[in-house]
């Protein structure tokens, strides 16, 4: 059964700072990987997807990194802003049955 | 479109009642998945659907029900309820068209059983 990992749990960072949240899985057979973000008393918003087949994906400050041989992802965020204070979390699969999610990483961006 | 909406937002109830969460969507999306969230536990898959007339269980469906009778809806039902299934609960459509695959999650219900 494939299981996904997120460090650290939590993290807070003055504005300005780039980071990186980690993600590892155990059964490097993926489906794909998928970033999302979810902020307080809400739902799921989806930020990067990274097929099987590719090694990253870029949105805006945002890139996302894959290497199934590892059995890690990486979400790498530029030039951080308080507006990306939420919770983000990895999540393998896509398949039929569904989506296996990390436990997330809750960032605060200190203005 | 309104995307996928969830109903109610919160919800309180006492051991043994029963109750359906609705979930809906416009955008005429085939695929559509419950999940549960607890604190330390992240989201677990509950039931998908892969269309209309077609169910099938995720990693926790003990005491859940659900049916697809429309492409659109996607209620999910608690036959006896527990504390056990205090939660938040999110449903969600997948789109694939285009080469893509996302997924699009409702606002959630914050259930409580007492």
């Amino acid at each position: 059964k494939q299981e996904v990992t997120q460090i650290p749990a939590a993290l807070s960072v003055p504005e300005g700072e780039n980071l990186v949240l980690n993600c590892s899985f155990t059964d490097s057979a993926i489906y794909n990987l998928q970033w999302f973000r979810q902020d307080p008393g809400k739902g799921l918003t989806s930020l990067l997807l990274i097929q099987s087949s590719q090694r990253e994906q870029t949105s805006g400050r945002l890139n996302a990194s894959l290497d199934k041989s590892s059995g890690r992802s990486t979400l790498y965020i530029a030039a951080s802003q308080p507006g990306d204070s939420a919770t983000y979390l990895c999540a393998e699969g896509g398949g039929a049955d569904g989506l296996t999610f990390g436990k997330g990483t809750h960032l605060i961006i200190q203005p | 479109n309104a995307g996928v909406t969830q109903t109610p937002k919160f919800q309180v109830l006492k051991t043994g009642q029963s109750m359906t969460l609705q979930c809906a969507q416009d955008m005429n999306h085939e695929y559509m998945s419950w999940y549960r969230q607890d604190p330390g536990m992240g989201l677990r898959l509950i039931h998908y659907s892969v269309g209309a007339g077609i169910t099938d269980q995720g990693e926790v469906p003990n005491g859940y029900n659900v049916s697809r009778s429309t492409t659109e809806d996607f209620p999910l039902r608690l036959l006896s309820a527990a504390p056990s299934q205090t939660s938040v609960y999110f449903c969600a459509s997948r789109s694939m068209a285009g080469g893509t695959d996302t997924q699009y999650f409702g606002p959630g219900t914050r259930l409580t059983v007492l």
